[in-house]
């Protein structure tokens, strides 16, 4: 089956700070998800994005999936942006395969 | 719109107990998928269903775990015989679509723990 890999598995960031999170995935992929999971569990949609680059806000997403990864962009970071991201991919299917996250730390 | 709904939000129970987890998809979605988070991981698929109909199961989903969707609106996964490995988060996710891939929108979870 497909192996996602995300990196760094740890960041820690001071208020304000930009960011660039790393998911590559191990095989073709025409489904993918990122996700913010926040202290509750919750997991929040950011992008779907197979391929191509969307912004939301301080948020951007680029998948470029001919060489099999995605990368997601945090700009002048908030506190409230700390939790675990996870990248989940899929190929004609719709289960998702996640990725282990990265877990983000943003200090005042 | 409500956004994806699952009760109960916890549930602690001895081994070898029965338990049962409800979901409410976002109106309209015609597909919901279960998924189970455990400690420090991402979460890993289950099983899903487009309307009624079961259309995909994990190997993880052993005999002891069955999930339905009777009349493809709200589902139920029900664990027997609860082990101490079952303890998780059981996440719902629902999506809409008629063909090709779709953005799967997630509830808040049922955290389920066995002693």
């Amino acid at each position: 089956g497909i192996q996602v890999e995300q990196s760094p598995p740890d960041l820690i960031l001071q208020e304000g700070a930009n960011s660039t999170l790393r998911c590559n995935f191990s095989d073709s992929v025409n489904n993918l998800q990122w996700f913010h999971q926040n202290p509750w569990g919750q997991l929040i949609n950011l992008f779907y994005i197979p391929s191509g680059t969307k912004q939301n806000g301080r948020l951007s997403a680029t998948t470029v999936a001919t060489e099999r990864y995605s990368l997601l962009y945090i700009s002048s970071s908030q506190t409230t942006d700390s939790g675990v991201y996870f990248c989940a991919v899929g190929y004609n299917t719709d289960k998702l395969i996640f990725g282990t996250g990265t877990r983000l730390q943003v200090f005042p | 719109d409500t956004g994806v709904s699952q009760d109960p939000r916890h549930k602690i129970t001895k081994r070898g107990q029965n338990v049962t987890f409800r979901c409410d998809p976002i109106s309209e979605h015609n597909r919901l998928y279960w998924y189970r988070q455990t400690l420090g991981q991402g979460p890993e698929f289950l099983t899903y269903f487009q309307n009624e109909a079961q259309l995909e199961k994990s190997r993880l989903l052993s005999n002891r775990f069955s999930a339905e969707r009777p009349k493809g609106s709200f589902s139920t996964l029900e664990i027997q015989r609860t082990e101490q490995g079952d303890s998780a988060m059981y996440l719902c996710a629902s999506s809409y679509g008629t063909g090709g891939l779709y953005e799967q929108y997630f509830g808040p979870g049922t955290r389920l723990t066995v002693t």
